[in-house]
């Protein structure tokens, strides 16, 4: 069963326009963390921003945010004042306990593209 | 500071060719790991090590070896190329130790772009 959701494949948004990429996870583990990625059209992987299962607060990251609902089991990254740059594949990322079939792995998203246009 | 280095960045096979991917890190981390990233797929484990001489399978093995004999270093082997291994593959390290590992997050190498004809 797929643990991590990304319903989006693509979204565009408009420079200096806020967006919201939607990423809903699966778990009955109540330890977990969760990892949002950015990879640009150069096809690196760069890591944004964390937010563990227990962290009362959201994360933030400059002009990242993480909009934590755990009851929902939704992890949705909002990007402000979206510029050019930003234009590239998100992925969720979802990390559980250690067990013996994943070790310290992630479970990744299939990705959304985001486009900003001028 | 290097962080994960990959190579080759390209590397085109004939089915039935055999290849090593190297991957190398300077960070002393202790997890290390390689994903396959296909169109639409997002990223899948095919193995991974939690430290020098342990390795494990991950979601989708069938066709790679690894070997970790050092902490810096965790090779894949491509043992009989198929075109169903054309992919782009990245190698992915962390901490493990107690207390700093969880929130952790991986750090990427830039990828291997593997095309077996």
């Amino acid at each position: 069963a797929q643990k991590i959701t990304q319903t989006q494949p693509g979204m565009f948004v408009q420079e200096k326009e806020a967006v919201t990429l939607d990423c809903t996870y699966d778990t009955s583990d109540p330890s977990y963390g969760l990892f949002w990625y950015k990879q640009p059209s150069s096809g690196e992987m760069i890591f944004l921003i964390y937010q563990g299962s227990y962290d009362q607060q959201n994360a933030t990251e400059g002009r990242y945010s993480l909009n934590f609902q755990k009851a929902r089991k939704s992890a949705n990254l909002v990007i402000s004042a979206s510029q050019l740059g930003d234009s590239a594949m998100y992925f969720c990322a979802m990390r559980e306990p250690p067990n013996s079939n994943s070790g310290y792995a992630l479970n990744f998203g299939k990705g959304t593209s985001l486009l900003v246009t001028p | 500071n290097a962080g994960v280095t990959q190579t080759p960045k390209f590397q085109v096979l004939k089915t039935g060719q055999s290849m090593t991917l190297q991957c190398a890190q300077d960070m002393n981390h202790e997890y290390m790991s390689w994903y396959r990233q296909d169109p639409g797929m997002g990223l899948r484990l095919i193995h991974y090590s939690v430290g020098a001489g342990i390795t494990d399978q991950g979601e989708v093995p069938n066709g790679y070896n690894v070997s970790r004999s050092t902490t810096e270093d965790f090779p894949l082997r491509l043992l009989s190329a198929a075109p169903s291994q054309t992919s782009v593959y990245f190698c992915a390290s962390s901490y493990r130790r107690p207390g700093i590992t969880y929130n952790s997050p991986l750090h990427f190498g830039n990828g291997t772009r593997l095309t077996v004809t």
